[in-house]
């Protein structure tokens, strides 16, 4: 299986900052790379595909880059309403894996 | 707009079955590959099983072959998971979710349902 390893597991940041979540996976996936925001509750909801695509109706203040085993998310100023545990998610192959999460809280 | 809306989840015994069911409305539910993806409590995202839009192609994670099985009827807009002999490491929300591009099995999730949550307990 390919494991997915995000960094940091938990993140503290203020409103208008610029925040980075980097996930590793243990093989080359290519750019098959997902994001995903979870809300405390809720169901997961996608906002990257494909390493780098915006999903629709997702802000432009989200967006993601890397290929083969390095990828970010970026977050470009944080807005309260991204308070969030976010996870990565390969499908180069079965079974799909997700990174273990990391945590965005408000400073 | 689409919506999907899990069921079945409940309280069940160690070596115990639960069937669950998803509900999919608001687009052509035939044409979609299906997915079910849980969620211990507290912890992380783990996909269970996927299926292509016909049935032709089904997988399961490795650790729940033998107990898990996943099914669907396109005449009744319906998903389905088949759970048999529960352990306890099994208690999760679990959700269906649709796969984004028609077709095709590829594993970017797009819509969700809320999840129902299976507590395996004696």
């Amino acid at each position: 299986d390919i494991q997915m390893t995000q960094s940091p597991s938990s993140l503290s940041a203020s409103v208008g900052d610029r925040v980075t979540i980097t996930c590793q996976a243990s093989q080359d996936i290519s750019k098959y790379l997902n994001w995903y925001q979870q809300k405390p509750g809720k169901a997961p909801n996608l906002l990257i595909h494909d390493a780098s695509n915006l999903e629709t109706g997702v802000p432009s203040r989200f967006s993601g880059s890397g290929s083969g085993t390095g990828f970010t998310f970026t977050i470009s100023s944080l807005q309260p309403e991204d308070i969030a545990t976010y996870y990565c998610q390969q499908f180069n192959s079965l079974p799909y894996t997700f990174g273990q999460g990391t945590k965005l809280e408000i400073k | 707009e689409v919506q999907l809306v899990e069921s079945g989840g409940g309280l069940v015994k160690p070596g115990g079955s639960l069937r669950l069911s998803c509900a999919a409305s608001g687009f052509t539910f035939s044409t979609y590959s299906m997915n079910w993806v849980r969620q211990a409590p507290g912890k992380g995202l783990e996909w269970v099983s996927a299926i292509s839009s016909r049935s032709d192609y089904i997988y399961i994670s490795d650790s729940l072959k033998g107990r898990f099985t996943i099914s669907r009827d396109n005449a009744k807009n319906s998903l389905y998971l088949q759970m048999d002999r529960l352990r306890a490491d099994d208690t999760a929300v679990y959700y269906c979710a649709r796969d984004r591009v028609v077709g095709a099995t590829r594993g970017t999730f797009d819509y969700w349902g809320q999840g129902t949550l299976v507590t395996v307990s004696s």
